[in-house]
């Protein structure tokens, strides 16, 4: 089955504490990008990359970090958490970045809690 | 720049009643336009989406029609359902998306 999965789903942790949230997808997709959905602002790109040890910042980028070492997976790195990175992140594969023939595939998401 | 306004929400009707959500747009060139919607739990899926002016997007009985003279892609469906309860969200592309705010809608049986 076509899938992007995250993990994890939830996460609560303390200011400071470097976290990792994992995203894979099975589609051989290109394009990857990483939003943050919080009330009353929509999504929000974060990072996104076009393919292989090529990524760019989106919108709001400040307190992330991204690699894609491998076409499959696109790891959201917090170096240092702060409370207002506590949002509902949202990881997505694009064959041609969503915006054409195919469309964005998203991963259930991840709910952070930052203490 | 780019930008995708939708109606406030929350939208609360009951089972059979007439729906729109309301979409207006604001970008440079021609962009493609799109429904994405994210039921409770999920990540968001897309529902229709329309490449070109007077284009209507359809699907699942929701309908959507691009109108360049007035920027709107404004979301209809004649009869909705209780499993209808979702967020759906606006979105444009040119050279990449951007998404509006989103409308929680609550259908009550």
């Amino acid at each position: 089955e076509a899938q992007v999965t995250q993990n994890p789903r939830y996460l609560i942790t303390v200011t400071g504490k470097k976290l990792t949230v994992t995203c894979s997808q099975n589609m051989n997709h290109e394009y990857m990008s990483w939003y943050r959905q919080d009330p009353g602002l929509g999504l929000r790109q974060i990072y996104y990359s076009m393919n292989v040890e090529v990524t760019d910042k989106g919108d709001v980028p400040e307190g992330y970090k991204v690699s894609r070492k491998e076409k499959r997976n696109f790891p959201l790195i917090l170096e240092s958490p702060s409370p207002n990175q506590t949002s509902l992140y949202f990881c997505a594969s694009s064959s041609d970045r969503g915006e054409g023939n195919s469309p964005l595939h998203f991963g259930n998401g991840t709910r952070l809690t930052v203490t | 720049g780019n930008s995708v306004t939708q109606m406030e929400g929350p939208v609360t009707l009951s089972e059979e009643a007439f729906l729109t959500i309301n979409c207006t747009y604001t970008a440079t060139g021609y962009p493609s336009l799109f429904w994405y919607v994210q039921y409770p739990g999920e990540g968001l899926q897309l529902l229709l989406k329309a490449t070109k002016a007077d284009d209507k997007g359809s699907n699942k009985g929701f309908e959507a029609t691009y109108r360049k003279e007035t920027t709107s892609f404004h979301l209809e469906k004649g009869s909705v359902q209780v499993s209808d309860s979702a967020v759906y969200f606006c979105a444009l592309a040119t050279r990449k998306l951007v998404f509006g705010q989103g409308t929680r809608l609550t259908i009550n049986p």
